[in-house]
């Protein structure tokens, strides 16, 4: 068990669709990262959030959005969803700073039908 | 940016051998190199990394080199073990690892035959 945590675990939807995920990272990690891992993409870094600021982005859609909280833990909201979406959502967390190790959460499977 | 390629695919060794698995990237700039496990249905777990100042480090059965010059670094698994099996993926980054995300390669599927 890494520390971090992420909700729900599973979770269905149709094309067209909104949803957010939840991560909530180890106790004193400043930093959320999400990464999306599928068959033909495999893991791909989406975007990093450092005590509630954006830091980094990468190759996120613009359909995908995040938010940090004041309590650290992060959403994930993916909007108009399409089938090619479908996908384990990862969260991992860490320091935030230069050398600090990222250790991931459980995931999230989202189906896209 | 970076892209990190990774050799091979798939691996399957007797148990007991050894296994190596070669990662190259293309940012001279990358100076993070951290390795993860995945087994089927789970997260990726950080089983070993590597700075751009060492050449060389060991974790039990586990190593890991880095050569700078040739942009290319490498995990080692000694005495592999049915355990061992899974799925192995590199990755680099530019900023240490922490302050920003981690590029990835494809993965190596390891099997530990018995």
């Amino acid at each position: 068990d890494s520390g971090v945590t992420q909700t729900p675990k599973h979770l269905i939807t149709a094309t067209g669709q909104r949803v957010t995920l939840r991560c909530s990272p180890r106790s004193g990690d400043l930093s959320v990262y999400w990464y999306q891992q599928s068959l033909d993409q495999g893991l791909q870094f989406l975007i990093q959030y450092y005590n509630g600021e954006e830091r980094a982005k990468g190759n996120i859609l613009e359909r995908f959005s995040a938010q940090q909280f004041p309590d650290l833990h992060s959403e994930l909201n993916l909007s108009s969803l399409e089938l090619g979406d479908s996908a384990l959502y990862f969260c991992a967390s860490g320091g935030g700073n230069a050398y600090n190790e990222q250790f991931f959460g459980p995931g999230t499977r989202l189906t896209v039908l | 940016g970076e892209n990190v390629e990774q050799h091979p695919s798939t691996l399957s060794v007797q148990e007991g051998d050894s296994a190596v698995i070669k990662c190259t990237y293309s940012d001279s700039a990358s100076n993070y190199f951290p390795w993860y496990k995945q087994e089927l249905g789970k997260r990726p777990q950080l089983i070993i990394d590597i700075r751009s100042n060492v050449g060389e480090k060991k974790d039990q059965r586990i190593a890991v080199t880095l050569n700078k010059t040739a942009k290319h670094f490498s995990l080692h698994i000694t005495e592999t073990q049915p355990e061992d099996s899974a799925v192995y993926f590199c990755a680099a980054s530019r900023s240490g690892g922490g302050a920003d995300g981690l590029t990835f390669g494809k993965g190596t599927h390891l099997i530990i035959q018995p």
